[in-house]
């Protein structure tokens, strides 16, 4: 059974705090996605990644970074947390480019 | 900036109804377009992937169709239950997917 599983399903914090979500992928996919889901609007993809050590920008990176040190784990990053960045965000693996996307349960994040 | 339309936003039916979406999309660049179903409280999983015009698939109740020539795909759910409630999603390939809105669906019994 596929997995893609994220640190936590709901996080509270503080405007400016740094903010790690961490995501985990089981598949040996190359490909790793970074995604936030607003009301109203589609998945917008933050950042991605192709391999280890590689990552590129999507749509909406202003205010994140990511890191990808293994081939399973793809991290985001927000590193000084804003009001604006209360969303739910999804993390997906893909093997390939158009492959089917897989996605974790997301995380619901409120910056206060 | 590539665009995808999905309607309606949202939809509610009566057990047994049969229903049907649509998700419009750019028809240049075609590569694939995804259909996911996203329950609450649940991760988005994938109906589709159709890659070739004309192309129809089926998986239980709900069947797709594709057309890449116009740039559209419909989502056709036949006698809807209350378990098909779920946001749906179609997803444009070119090199990433784009993801349009969703349409939600309420399937009241």
């Amino acid at each position: 059974d596929v997995k893609v599983t994220q640190s936590s399903r709901y996080l509270v914090k503080r405007t400016g705090e740094k903010v790690f979500l961490e995501c985990v992928q089981d598949m040996d996919h190359e490909n790793m996605f970074w995604y936030r889901q607003d009301p109203g609007l589609g998945l917008r993809l933050i950042y991605f990644s192709y391999d280890v050590k590689m990552k590129e920008k999507g749509d909406i990176p202003e205010g994140y970074s990511v890191s990808r040190e293994k081939k399973e784990r793809f991290s985001l990053i927000l590193e000084s947390a804003s009001t604006n960045q209360t969303s739910m965000y999804l993390c997906a693996s893909s093997l390939g480019t158009s492959g089917i996307m897989y996605f974790g349960p997301g995380t619901r994040l409120l910056v206060l | 900036i590539l665009n995808v339309e999905q309607s309606p936003q949202s939809l509610h039916v009566q057990e047994g109804d049969s229903t049907n979406f649509t998700c419009s999309f750019p028809s240049s660049n075609f590569y694939a377009l995804h259909w996911y179903r996203w329950e609450t409280a649940k991760s988005p999983e994938a109906l589709f992937v159709m890659t070739l015009n004309g192309d129809e698939k089926k998986k239980g109740r709900i069947s797709a169709t594709l057309n890449t020539k116009e740039g559209y795909s419909y989502l056709y759910i036949k006698g809807s239950q209350p378990e098909d409630s779920a946001t749906y999603l179609c997803a444009f390939n070119t090199d990433k997917l784009i993801f349009g809105t969703g349409t939600r669906l309420q399937v009241f019994p």
